[in-house]
């Protein structure tokens, strides 16, 4: 059973840097095809993209938050860390992790996602 | 950017009816369209990739169709578990994976 959790403050102040760990069971980054992915859902709002990190080390970032993001894995603990600066009231939202497996060399859906974790972003 | 609009933000159905929701792309992204359903308070969960393939272990009632531009999601029987807020997702273009703004299922 392929399981993901987020983890990490669940209030940060304005121009912090947020780091969000992601801790994953049934599968390993390791193994060719896997991937992990950030996606975050302000409140009421629709989701957004924001970073993807491959078995192969390999990184993808919102074009519109590339500047602020990095990802990062540590497969011996099966963990995908993600780190954003100057974070912003606008940053308040919940944020996910997710798998994604690449199938004919498309990096595709998501599945499972975690349950989320809520970061507010305020003085 | 591919902007995904979906149709209608709301749409009221009453249990045991059929329900159709609309997903449009900007421009073609091919089959590449996957639908999630979210349910207040839960994580999205995957329904549909390839536009038209179940993921494990959805139900039958939900079907999937459309490609380049248009889409739809079909539930033929609604039941008090489907009602829930449902996203479609592009990913033809790769890195730049955008969602629609969703559409809420309710009970009419």
């Amino acid at each position: 059973q392929v399981t993901l959790r987020e983890s990490g403050p669940a209030l940060v102040k304005p121009t912090q840097t947020l780091t969000l760990t992601c801790t994953f069971s049934g599968f390993s980054l390791s193994t060719s095809g896997m991937c992990v992915s950030w996606i975050r859902q302000p409140p009421g709002k629709a989701l957004e993209w924001l970073a993807l990190i491959d078995w192969d080390d390999d990184k993808y970032y919102s074009t519109s938050l590339k500047t602020r993001l990095t990802i990062s894995k540590d497969t011996s603990k099966n963990q995908v860390v993600l780190t954003m600066t100057n974070m912003d009231p606008v940053d308040t939202a919940t944020y996910y992790c997710a798998r994604m497996m690449v199938a004919a060399g498309s990096y595709n859906w998501f599945d499972p996602w975690g349950q989320g974790t809520l970061v507010t972003v305020s003085s | 950017e591919i902007v995904m609009t979906q149709s209608p933000a709301t749409l009221s159905v009453s249990p045991g009816e059929r329900a159709t929701l609309s997903c449009r792309a900007s421009q073609s992204v091919s089959s590449n369209l996957a639908w999630y359903q979210q349910k207040p308070g839960q994580a999205p969960r995957l329904l549909i990739y390839g536009a038209s393939t179940r993921a494990t272990g959805i139900p039958a009632r939900f079907s999937g169709s459309g490609s380049g531009t248009e889409f739809t999601l079909t539930i033929s029987s609604l039941q008090s578990e489907d009602f829930a807020v449902y996203y479609c997702q592009q990913y033809n273009n790769w890195p730049a994976y955008t969602f629609g703004q969703g559409t809420k299922l309710e009970i009419k």
